[in-house]
C-alpha cells in the first residue's frame, strides 16, 4: 500500500505570496491532519479534516486554511506569506480517528524569503 | 506551562544500555499517549501507543503511563546506534477534539 504523499517537497516563496500544499493520504484513510514543524516550536497542529469537514483547528491565524476533497486528498493554503512561515509542513493520515495510528508524509519544506 | 513537556537533550547513552525518555502533560483528563521517532531529515513514525496506566512492551521498547502523576515514559533496552533520533511524545486530550499535541522532542544519541 502506498504511503502518504505530499507535493511539492520543496518550495521557495517571497513575503506576501501565497502557497498551496497538497497531501494524498493512504488509500482508505479518511482523516488528514496538518502540522507545522519548526526547530523552536516543534510540531504544531494546524487542522484536521474528515469527510471533507474540518473537525478541529489549531491556534494559527486565518491566513492558514485547508480543505479536503471527496477522495480524502487534502490541500492547505497559506496566504500573505511571512518570514516566520518558513517551516516543514507535514500531513498525516489515519483511518477514522486521530487516535488511530497516524502515518506521516515526507513533508513540504517551505522557505519564505 | 506547555501542554506536553520533554527534556530536549541530547540524552547520550552507550550502546547496549537502557535509554529512558520522559514526558509530562498538563491536561489531567488526557486518555491517549503516543511515542514517535523522528530521524534527522525524515518524518515522524509511530513507535508505541498507550492508553492505560502501567507498562506496555513491544520488543526493546516499553512505554510507561502514570496518569496520577501525569507522565509517560519510553524505555529502550539494549540501545543501538540506529536508535539515535529525536523521540516525540504526543498526547490526545480527552476534549472531544481530533488533535494531537506534541512535545518538542528529546534527542537521543547512542554511541558505539
Amino acid at each position: 500500500k502506498a504511503g502518504v504523499t505530499q507535493t511539492p517537497r520543496y518550495l521557495i516563496k517571497t513575503r506576501g505570496q501565497q502557497v498551496t500544499l497538497s497531501c494524498s493520504p493512504i488509500s482508505g484513510h479518511r482523516s488528514v491532519s496538518w502540522y507545522q514543524q519548526t526547530p523552536g516550536q516543534g510540531l504544531q497542529f494546524l487542522f484536521e479534516y474528515f469527510s471533507e469537514t474540518q473537525r478541529n483547528k489549531g491556534n494559527f491565524p486565518g491566513r492558514f486554511s485547508g480543505r479536503q476533497f471527496s477522495n480524502s486528498r487534502s490541500e492547505m493554503n497559506v496566504s500573505t506569506l511571512e518570514l516566520g512561515d518558513s517551516a516543514l509542513y507535514l500531513c498525516a493520515s489515519s483511518l477514522v480517528e486521530v487516535r488511530d495510528t497516524q502515518y506521516f508524509g515526507p513533508g513540504t519544506r517551505l522557505t519564505v524569503l | 506551562q506547555k501542554e506536553v513537556e520533554q527534556n530536549s537533550g541530547p540524552l547520550s547513552v552507550p550502546e547496549g544500555a537502557i535509554a529512558s525518555l520522559n514526558c509530562t502533560y498538563s491536561d489531567r483528563v488526557s486518555q491517549s499517549f503516543f511515542w514517535y521517532r523522528q530521524y534527522s531529515g525524515k518524518s515522524p513514525e509511530l513507535i508505541m501507543s498507550i492508553y492505560s496506566n502501567g507498562d506496555k512492551e513491544d520488543g526493546r521498547f516499553t512505554a510507561q503511563l502514570n496518569k496520577a502523576s501525569q507522565y509517560v515514559s519510553l524505555l529502550i533496552r539494549d540501545s543501538q546506534p540506529s536508535d539515535s533520533a529525536t523521540y516525540l511524545c504526543a498526547v490526545l486530550p480527552n476534549t472531544g477534539f481530533q488533535k494531537l499535541v506534541f512535545g518538542t522532542g528529546t534527542r537521543l544519541l547512542v554511541s558505539p
